[in-house]
């Protein structure tokens, strides 16, 4: 059983903080990794993709993935109350085909609560 | 360059009865995949549509069909709804691409009460 686990919270940080928000999952042959931003009512906002162990960063974010470890993490510097939501951690599991593939597995999702 | 769309964006039905989902992809995408999403969940994925063929399949019953269209737009179908079907659907879309460098962009979703 192919499974990505979050914390689901709520984590509550106060503005300006850095929000640490952390995913694990269970096939180490996973190859793919996303983060995804969900509003209260609405649909997943890709964030973050990662493929390589390592930090990527873009503007406040930063995603860190450790292949040995099978975690990867997302860190929001300087949070603003508008980052409040649920954010999604999504791994893609299935390699077998070329081309567009797979489907995402997702976890629970962490809410996060950015106060002011 | 339009994103995903999905229509409708509500719908109420009851026990029992059929309903119809639709899906148009990103400009560019050839790859339509379906996810439902209940409350306090992350999307549990139903089926991937590529080339008019449903390429892989999550764990759902027989009562989830789909189809993909020449122009890549796409539907989904459930039959014999139960409670249990009322839930967020979210429509996403992808691009061809090589190995697994794949992003899949979602719709805004239709939420699904049934009654």
């Amino acid at each position: 059983q192919k499974e990505v686990e979050q914390n689901s919270g709520p984590l509550s940080v106060p503005e300006g903080a850095i929000a640490s928000l952390n995913c694990t999952y269970s096939d180490r042959g996973s190859q793919s990794f996303f983060w995804y931003r969900q509003y209260s009512g609405k649909s997943p906002e890709l964030i973050m993709s990662i493929y390589s162990n390592g930090d990527k960063e873009d503007g406040r974010f930063t995603a860190q993935l450790n292949k040995a470890s099978q975690y990867v993490s997302l860190l929001i510097r300087d949070s603003q109350p508008s980052d409040s939501a649920t954010y999604l951690c999504a791994v893609n599991f299935n390699m077998n085909y070329g081309g567009s593939q797979g489907n995402l597995i997702f976890g629970k999702g962490t809410k996060l609560s950015v106060k002011p | 360059d339009a994103g995903v769309t999905q229509s409708p964006t509500h719908l109420i039905k009851t026990r029992g009865q059929q309903v119809t989902l639709r899906c148009s992809p990103k400009s560019g995408h050839d790859t339509v995949s379906w996810y439902q999403q209940a409350l306090g969940q992350g999307p549990q994925f139903i089926f991937q549509y590529y080339e008019e063929e449903e390429r892989q399949r999550g764990n759902f019953p027989d009562r989830f069909s789909g189809h993909q269209f020449p122009n890549y737009s796409s539907e989904l179908n459930v039959n014999a709804l139960l409670l249990g079907d009322s839930a967020l659907y979210l429509c996403a879309s992808s691009a061809p691409g090589t190995t697994y460098t794949d992003t899949q962009y979602f719709g805004p979703g239709t939420r699904l009460t049934v009654l």
